[in-house]
């Protein structure tokens, strides 16, 4: 059964740059297959898909986002980061990492994390 | 400003049938999957449908789902009283070249 969990500081101050880590267990990222997204969810609003790394590192990034943000991975840690430069209190949200299956057909989202709540103070 | 639009509210009673639809444009829903996701308060979001009508594991058939040109819609019958959540839709989108959501709709099981 696949796992994955964020992890990271719960409050960042404007201007500088948030920082998560989602550890993946049951399966490993460097399989192939998998796309390992980052979604978030502002307070009693709706989703956001942030972006995404897949396979050999090729990333992908919601054109709205693009500017600001990094994610990258650790396969030996088996866990894949997102970096949010210049936040603004506009980011704090809760922020999920998730997985999507490419390998019968796409599942997209079809494991997420339990979430993690970004505050930005100013 | 959500790019797929949905309803911000529904509510049925128990054993009653609800519809709750998804519209997008053609660079969405019209040319691409559309997927459902369910949210219990203070949890993360579970995939519900994907591929327009295809059912995980472990989701009952009350469950349904449809599309018709750019839009789309989830059908939950038998309303029980424990499928009181959220609701989101999501498809990928070729003009913005990533994933969009609906604004979700809240379900209410009187």
């Amino acid at each position: 059964q696949v796992q994955l969990q964020e992890s990271g500081p719960g409050l960042v101050k404007a201007s500088q740059t948030l920082s998560l880590t989602c550890t993946v267990s049951g399966g490993s990222i460097n399989s192939g297959g998998y796309y390992w997204n980052w979604i978030r969810q502002h307070p009693g609003k709706g989703l956001e898909w942030i972006g995404y790394i897949y396979h050999s590192g090729r990333t992908q990034y919601n054109p709205s986002l693009k500017s600001r943000v990094t994610i990258s991975e650790d396969t030996s840690q088996n866990q894949f980061s997102l970096k949010l430069n210049s936040v603004t209190a506009a980011d704090t949200a809760v922020y999920y990492c998730a997985r999507s299956a490419i390998l019968t057909g796409y599942i997209p989202f079809d494991y997420w994390g339990q979430g993690t709540l970004v505050a930005v103070s100013s | 400003q959500s790019v797929l639009t949905q309803p911000p509210s529904a509510s049925k009673t128990p054993g009653q049938r609800v519809t709750i639809s998804c519209s997008g444009s053609s660079s969405n829903i019209g040319s691409n999957s559309v997927n459902w996701y369910q949210q219990f308060p203070g949890t993360a979001p579970k995939l519900l449908i994907y591929s327009d009508n295809r059912r995980p594991s472990g989701v009952p058939d009350r469950f349904s789902g449809s599309k018709s040109g750019s839009s789309a819609s989830l059908a939950i019958s038998g309303l029980q009283s424990e499928d009181e959540a959220d609701y989101y839709c999501a498809a990928w989108d070729d003009s913005l070249n990533g994933w969009v959501f609906g604004g979700g709709t809240k379900l209410t099981v009187l």
